[in-house]
């Protein structure tokens, strides 16, 4: 149990361009939803954190006209990376915490390349 | 605020060594304390966490981690390196406003 899947597992696409990247719970209702970036060799980076039905919350230094996250279901959070550039080339992973718990499941990650 | 810290951004280790990845945190609250690990190209795998009660604490494929409040550390631990064990490994804090803070991560090699 506790599946999250990402999807696309990989993509590329050309500066000036949107990406969406599309994050499931698989067998359970996600209540928070959380994004992150990481950059090669580094740690994972938290750029926002979404609830069910509200606007995200972006952290600091996020911009979040680049980076939109809706979370329209319980199941399904989205990241779109808006007019990309090659600085955003990165590997995105998302994550779900399901209802009355505290773990945080992680999904595969996304690898974005900007050309 | 919380924070993590890991000693060695890079740890190498013989097969059928013992292998020691040293994690220290800093926390306002009562922590919940994490270690996952993750192999090329691929999300996180939790290995182990820490609530609350026991302060050691087993994980999958060998590992183990001792809390230690004291010392404010969470060190993980395995008996006996394998190759399959070389991957980057990242302890975590669960922060009082519900995030998880990452570590920088310990890139763990296993030598034939």
């Amino acid at each position: 149990g506790a599946v999250v899947s990402q999807h696309p597992s990989w993509v590329i696409c050309k500066s000036g361009t949107s990406v969406k990247i599309e994050c499931r719970s698989l067998d359970f209702q996600a209540t928070t939803m959380f994004w992150y970036r990481q950059f090669p060799k580094q740690s994972l980076m938290l750029m926002a954190t979404s609830n069910e039905g509200s606007k995200a919350t972006y952290e600091q230094g996020v911009e979040k006209d680049k980076f939109l996250i809706n979370h329209a279901s319980l199941t399904l959070s989205t990241l779109t990376v808006t007019s990309a550039h090659p600085e955003d080339s990165s590997f995105y992973i998302c994550s779900a915490r399901g209802i009355s718990t505290y773990e945080q499941y992680f999904g595969p990650g996304t690898r974005l390349t900007v050309t | 605020a919380q924070s993590v810290t890991q000693l060695g951004s890079h740890v190498s280790v013989s097969e059928g060594a013992l292998v020691l990845l040293r994690c220290n945190y800093s926390s306002s609250v009562p922590p919940y304390l994490f270690w996952y690990v993750q192999y090329p190209n691929q999300g996180l795998q939790l290995l182990l966490k820490y609530t609350t009660g026991a302060t050691l604490v087993k994980g999958i494929n060998g590992f183990e981690a001792e809390f230690k409040k004291s010392e404010t550390s969470f060190h993980l631990t395995k008996p006996s390196a394998h190759m399959s064990d070389a991957a980057e490994y990242f302890c975590a804090v669960k922060t009082s406003y519900d995030k998880v803070i990452f570590g920088p991560g310990t890139s763990l090699s296993v030598i034939p």
